[in-house]
């Protein structure tokens, strides 16, 4: 199994609906990221959290909101989608120590119409 | 702030070595990634560099100057798998997230 799942992997919506992406994790990481990845932009940080008490907004949160439901757990919604949020999202965590290296789900790839 | 630069394409050849470089500017520095993705997928992990000087990981090699702000990819070997985009990203402190660069596409052709 996937240490790092997301759900759902595909999504097609209309602008302005309100929508949530979900990530699991298995590892027992303590943090937990989302980024956005868009065709010659890179990976952008919209929201990351370092532990279930604790959110902090990247460097494009508007438009966004999360919830860190536990440990293992944490949600990104878009509360009103427009097209312009048409992106591949991902989510990742991470060890509190160490190396910190960040480990990526497989992806959610959403249009909004 | 931080600005991390990597070239946009590159091409090489099977069989052949590559070296993808990666210059960053930060306020703090706590480690240099390398990520590789293939098209739609996720990102996965390469290689970490702390300090200064070369880690190596079977084909891949990756170099570590933290006084010139540069690191590099070495491919050895390359196969046709191996085409794929390399991402950059640098943590500037302990408890800051990954900021990426925008990866450079390696082809590599026969």
């Amino acid at each position: 199994d996937a240490d790092v799942t997301q759900t759902p992997r595909n999504r097609i919506t209309k602008t302005g609906k309100r929508i949530m992406l979900e990530c699991s994790q298995t590892k027992g990481h303590d943090r937990m990221y989302w980024y956005r990845q868009d065709p010659g932009l890179g990976l952008r940080l919209i929201y990351y959290s370092f532990d279930v008490k604790d959110i902090n907004k990247g460097e494009i949160s508007d438009g966004y909101s999360v919830s860190r439901q536990a440990q293992a757990k944490f949600s990104l919604s878009l509360e009103s989608a427009i097209p312009n949020q048409t992106a591949l999202y991902f989510c990742a965590t991470s060890e509190a120590s160490g190396s910190r290296t960040q480990y990526f789900g497989p992806g959610t790839r959403l249009l909004v119409l | 702030g931080q600005n991390i630069d990597q070239p946009t394409e590159m091409t090489a050849t099977e069989g052949a070595i590559v070296q993808i470089n990666c210059t960053y500017q930060t306020s703090g520095f706590n480690g240099l990634f390398w990520y590789q993705q293939h098209a739609g997928e996720a990102p996965t992990f390469l290689s970490y560099n702390v300090l200064d000087g070369l880690e190596e990981k079977g084909r891949f090699s990756s170099f570590l100057s933290r006084s010139k702000g540069y690191s590099y990819l070495l491919l050895k070997e390359l196969q046709m798998k191996d085409s794929a985009s390399y991402l950059c990203a640098v943590r500037h402190s302990g408890n800051t997230p990954l900021v990426f660069g925008k990866g450079t596409r390696l082809s590599v052709i026969a």
